[in-house]
């Protein structure tokens, strides 16, 4: 099945400060979504990018699919930005499972 | 999109019992999943849950163990039967729209301790 590694595993920077999370995906995808989870456990959507770039705010996100990869932008950030963040794909539109990678666990101090 | 609500928020359990987590959708969608998160980890699929057919479970999860039902398009519940300290764990249930683009969108979870 498709594989999805997500760097760096581990992230802690100065609020204020600008942040990239990379997600590098091993097959081609019809679905690719960014996710936030916070402290509490809720997993909130940020992105539903299967090709070029969206932004939202502070964050960004591109995704190039001929080259498998996904780019999350964080800028100026805040506390209240910490968790873990996801990317998820999917292979097939529809009835197909979205798979995971292990997440980039965020962590901004004040 | 979907609002999606979850309950229990979480629960502590004592061995060997039963829990049945419940999910309830704003809108009528044909596909939820149920996903369990352990400790640290990332998120797995338990199953795929249709209205009016059997849930299709991943490699590793028995329908014995965690058994599903979906009796309408907005309603499902997962029970996590003969509960072991193993299996704590946050529980998550998500639905995808029936629509291009195919978003899934999540609950707020059950968060789970097994003594």
């Amino acid at each position: 099945g498709i594989q999805v590694e997500q760097s760096p595993p581990d992230l802690i920077l100065q609020e204020g400060a600008n942040s990239t999370l990379r997600c590098n995906f091993s097959d081609s995808v019809n679905n690719l979504q960014w996710f936030h989870q916070n402290p509490w456990g809720q997993l909130i959507n940020l992105f539903y990018i299967p090709s070029g770039t969206k932004q939202n705010g502070r964050l960004s996100a591109t995704t190039v699919a001929t080259e498998r990869y996904s780019l999350l932008y964080i800028s100026s950030s805040q506390t209240t930005d910490s968790g873990v963040y996801f990317c998820a794909v999917q292979t097939q539109g529809g009835s197909e499972k979205l798979v995971f990678g292990k997440g980039t666990k965020l962590t901004v101090n004040p | 999109s979907a609002v999606i609500s979850q309950k229990p928020s979480r629960d502590i359990c004592q061995r060997g019992t039963s829990l049945t987590i419940q999910c309830q959708v704003d809108s009528q969608v044909t596909m939820m999943f149920w996903y369990r998160q352990q400790p640290g980890q990332s998120l797995t699929l338990i199953a795929t849950a249709n209205q009016g057919s059997e849930a299709t479970y991943e490699s590793g999860f028995v329908i014995d163990k965690f058994p599903i039902s979906r009796p309408n398009l907005t309603f499902s519940t997962l029970t996590v039967s003969n509960m072991s300290p193993e299996d704590s764990s946050i529980y998550l249930c998500s639905v995808e729209t029936d629509r291009a683009p195919y978003i899934q969108y999540f609950g707020a979870g059950t968060r789970l301790s097994v003594l």
